[in-house]
């Protein structure tokens, strides 16, 4: 069974400095790790996925993930928080085609951007 | 633009109605949809996987007589929330596979209160 955990419920950073949401995963084959951002009663809204290829991905809103297979890791990261960045942040696996393309989600973590 | 639109955003229904949530894929044809419900502050659980032209799959746990899913087109799948109870109040999401298979898209989710 795949899972995904997000061992932070917040994260605090100050405008400006540097951010990160830690992300690990378990499955049994090749990962497909997604993150997702959801700002209070919205859906949730794509920022980037890793498939295969470069483990630097570049997403939407300057943020970027790094896939790093021996430690079973995808962290997301931004080098300068807005204070627009405060949201709750969503690490997710995906199993293939064959298994149904079902999403796990981590538990999330709330991001608190002060200026 | 939104790829999935989720419809109504915000319900109040009595205890014992039934309400219906609708999702509907905007851009491209969906044989696949997932329905999520996520409680305050936390992950989203999914609840089922619904499939055009023939039933859902529900997850563990899941009632499926409670919650009556139909995907009777390659755009719309509805959630109808039978006999409702204060219990069944929470954030309903629903997400759809993109055309190219690897990034999924989410409504901006429905809000259901039983009162």
């Amino acid at each position: 069974a795949q899972s995904v955990a997000q061992p932070e419920d917040q994260v605090n950073v100050a405008e400006g400095n540097p951010l990160t949401v830690k992300c690990t995963y378990s499955v049994s084959g090749n990962p497909y790790l997604f993150w997702y951002v959801q700002y209070p009663n919205r859906g949730l809204q794509f920022l980037l996925k890793y498939i295969t290829g470069d483990n630097l991905v570049k997403g939407s809103y300057g943020f970027e993930a790094e896939f790093n297979k021996s430690q079973t890791s995808f962290h997301l990261k931004k080098p300068s928080a807005l204070v627009s960045d405060s949201a709750l942040y969503f690490c997710a696996v995906r199993d293939g085609p064959a298994a149904g393309n079902k999403l796990t989600f981590g538990g999330g973590t709330r991001v608190l951007v002060k200026p | 633009g939104a790829v999935v639109s989720q419809h109504p955003s915000r319900v109040i229904c009595k205890s014992g109605t039934s309400v219906k949530i609708e999702c509907r894929s905007l851009d491209f044809q969906a044989t696949t949809m997932f329905w999520y419900r996520q409680f305050p502050k936390q992950s989203l659980m999914l609840m089922a996987t619904s499939n055009e032209g023939s039933k859902a799959t529900y997850e563990q746990g899941v009632e499926k007589d409670k919650f009556l899913i139909n995907h009777a087109s390659l755009t719309l799948s509805t959630l109808t929330v039978t006999s409702a109870h204060p219990e069944d109040s929470s954030f309903y999401i629903c997400s759809v596979v993109g055309q190219a298979g690897n990034t999924i898209y989410f409504g901006e989710g429905s809000w259901l209160t039983v009162v």
